[in-house]
């Protein structure tokens, strides 16, 4: 079994700080990483994917990968109340299937 | 209008009733997949389909069956509904063309509750 694991939290930060959140991996060959972001009640929305070891930044966000560790993060930074939400990290495998194996994520609490 | 479209968003039903959840989309993607979502648990896959005539088991299909009636839509099935499958379902696409990400496009979700 492929697993994805990440702390379910909640990560609980004041507004304005950076929010870290982590991801490991079982499958060494995993080729895609990506995060989404749920608001409760709400569909997933992709927020970043990577693909290549090292940091990849999108406005107030940072995906960093080190696949030696197996592991994936996610950074937030200035993080607003709007940020609150649960943060999924998916993988998809080795052998070319494509199809993602998702964590159960992250809450994240951003409190003014 | 969404481009992936779910019915019903919210459906209340009794143990052993035949329950179809519907998934169509506009994205013009070959892949579908269904989900289902519990608290605590994140998304589990139940079936996936790559193109009209390829249909694949997930990780829990038990209990469930899908249609893949076209392109454009992927129906769920429960024959015989169970309190336990009572969750969040979520269809979502994704494209499998040369330039394919991996990404997932979701639907708003279906409510079912088995009672």
């Amino acid at each position: 079994q492929k697993e994805v694991e990440q702390n379910s939290g909640p990560l609980s930060v004041p507004e304005g700080a950076i929010a870290s959140l982590n991801c490991t991996y079982s499958d060494r060959g995993s080729q895609s990483f990506f995060w989404y972001r749920q608001y409760s009640g709400k569909s997933p929305e992709l927020i970043m994917f990577i693909y290549s070891n090292g940091d990849k930044e999108d406005g107030r966000f940072t995906a960093q990968l080190n696949k030696a560790s197996q592991y994936v993060s996610l950074l937030i930074r200035d993080s607003q109340p709007s940020d609150s939400a649960t943060y999924l990290c998916a993988v998809t495998p080795s052998g070319g299937s494509y199809i993602p194996t998702f964590g159960r994520g992250t809450s994240l609490i951003v409190h003014p | 209008d969404a481009d992936v479209t779910q019915t019903p968003r919210n459906r209340i039903t009794k143990t052993g009733k035949r329950i179809m959840l519907e998934c169509s989309q506009t994205k013009g993607h070959d892949r579908m997949y269904w989900y289902r979502q519990d608290p605590g648990l994140g998304l589990r896959l139940i079936y996936y389909s790559f193109d009209v005539k390829d249909i694949n088991k997930g990780e829990i299909s038990d209990g469930y069956s899908v249609s893949r009636q076209a392109q454009a839509k992927f129906s769920l099935s429960l024959e015989s509904a169970i309190p336990n499958q009572t969750a969040l379902y979520f269809c979502a696409t994704s494209s499998g063309t040369l330039f394919f990400t991996g990404e997932l496009f979701f639907g708003e979700g279906s409510r079912l509750t088995v009672l």
